[in-house]
């Protein structure tokens, strides 16, 4: 079936830090595969994307390179900054709906 | 752009009362639009899927005469949580996918927080 791993929270960085959130997956068929951010109090935006094999998505300073031959998604950030805290959630659309499949966030916390 | 708006932001009712949630898409058409429940500190817990001008199709679980759900114009979707209970309290989200290729993201509402006395 179709299913995403990713590290378990919650993450503390100090500011300035480098940021690995770690995602893999399973899937039939070539999904398209997503990073989501939370915001305390909000709903879910669209942090990046990637459709295919390969692409990398990239988006305020996060960036995420869509690996088949490691099923691996992984969130990357150079130099995150206090008002990156937030639960990131990485997912992929399978089926013929393409219904998001969730991983379970992974709560980042960083520190001044 | 791909703005979706959900009202109300946050609502408190009696038990035994039915509570509707709004979903709209801003500046897109709709075609399909789904609903998530999301419990503290877990991830989301799709519920259902719309897609314009038919029903809705329910997930495993998911009891479709308590969640209403109709989605009547490329716009709007409603959620309505009939005869609610303590138990229904949590935050639902919806999010929306515009026409065209199905890999396109969902654009998500800002999230409803639903307590039930």
């Amino acid at each position: 079936g179709n299913s995403v791993t990713q590290m378990e929270g919650p993450v503390t960085l100090s500011e300035e830090a480098f940021l690995t959130i770690n995602c893999t997956y399973t899937a039939t068929g070539y999904p398209s595969l997503f990073w989501y951010v939370q915001y305390p109090g909000e709903g879910l935006q669209l942090l990046l994307k990637a459709t295919k094999a390969d692409d990398k998505g990239s988006n305020k300073g996060f960036e995420a390179t869509y690996r088949k031959e490691t099923t691996s998604f992984h969130l990357e950030k150079g130099s995150v900054q206090v008002s990156d805290s937030a639960v990131y959630f990485c997912a992929l659309n399978a089926g013929n709906n393409r219904k998001l499949i969730w991983g379970l966030g992974t709560s980042l916390a960083v520190n001044p | 752009g791909a703005v979706v708006s959900q009202h109300p932001s946050w609502v408190i009712c009696k038990s035994g009362t039915s509570v509707k949630i709004e979903c709209r898409s801003l500046d897109f058409q709709a075609t399909t639009m789904f609903w998530y429940r999301q419990f503290p500190k877990q991830s989301l817990m799709l519920m259902a899927t719309s897609n314009e001008g038919s029903k809705a199709t329910y997930e495993q679980g998911v009891e479709k005469d308590k969640f209403l759900i109709n989605h009547a114009s490329l716009t709007l979707s409603t959620l309505t949580v009939t005869s609610a209970h303590p138990e229904d309290s949590s935050f639902y989200i919806c999010s929306a996918r515009g026409a065209g290729s199905i890999n396109q993201p969902q654009h998500f509402g800002d999230g409803t927080r639903l307590s039930i006395l």
